[in-house]
């Protein structure tokens, strides 16, 4: 059974930082890894999709890397602003629906401003 | 990816009664959708896949007489809380998966609070 990790639980930057969450997977037959962020009482936004068979996607200021090998995927904040603010997951997909996707217990980013 | 709409975002409702929760799929004819519930400071948890036409499928330990799914069109699946009590009180969240390649989409969720 898939089983996704998040480090850390919870991080406090001030502004202007650059940072890294970390996410990693004990099973590496996934179809690809999504980074959601969720804001208080809010639903989850999408972020980042890697498929498998890439490395990396890129969007604005969010990087996020695949390491399927090591189970390992990494969300590379630049320049945090206060607006980053939120909890931010992961999650892996192994097919066969939702019952595939196992979420990681997030990350609980503050940006000091 | 595809846009889901969820409704209502806040309800309160008193011991006993049902509540419905709406989810729509935009733009995306989705023949499955699915229904999570989240506990606060937990993750995600997966309670039933919403089939269009057909039954829901429960996880285990779902009630399914309880938390009734109907998903009656391709954009449209219900989630009805059935004689609801304070212990039912949480965030219900939908999704569609619009295939592996664009991945989930999430609904903006509800907050159910039984009184």
């Amino acid at each position: 059974k898939q089983e996704v990790t998040q480090i850390p639980a919870a991080l406090s930057v001030p502004e202007g930082e650059n940072l890294v969450l970390n996410c990693s997977f004990t099973d590496s037959a996934i179809y690809n890894l999504q980074w959601f962020r969720q804001d208080p009482g809010k639903g989850l936004t999408s972020l980042l999709l890697i498929q498998s068979s890439q490395r990396e996607q890129t969007s604005g200021r969010l990087n996020a890397s695949l390491d399927k090998s090591s189970g390992r995927s990494t969300l590379y904040i630049a320049a945090s602003q206060p607006g980053d603010s939120a909890t931010y997951l992961c999650a892996a997909y192994s097919g066969g629906g939702a019952d595939g996707l196992t979420f990681g217990k997030g990350t609980h980013l503050i940006i000091q401003p | 990816g595809a846009v889901v709409s969820q409704h209502p975002s806040r309800v309160i409702c008193k011991s006993g009664t049902s509540v419905k929760i709406e989810c729509r799929s935009l733009d995306f004819q989705a023949t499955t959708m699915f229904w999570y519930r989240q506990f606060p400071k937990q993750s995600l948890m997966l309670m039933a896949t919403s089939n269009e036409g057909s039954k829901a499928t429960y996880e285990q330990g779902v009630e399914k007489d309880k938390f009734l799914i109907n998903h009656a069109s391709l954009t449209l699946s219900t989630l009805t809380v059935t004689s609801a009590h304070p212990e039912d009180s949480s965030f219900y969240i939908c999704s569609v998966l619009q295939g592996a390649s664009y991945g989930y989409t999430f609904g903006s969720g509800t907050r159910l609070t039984v009184v």
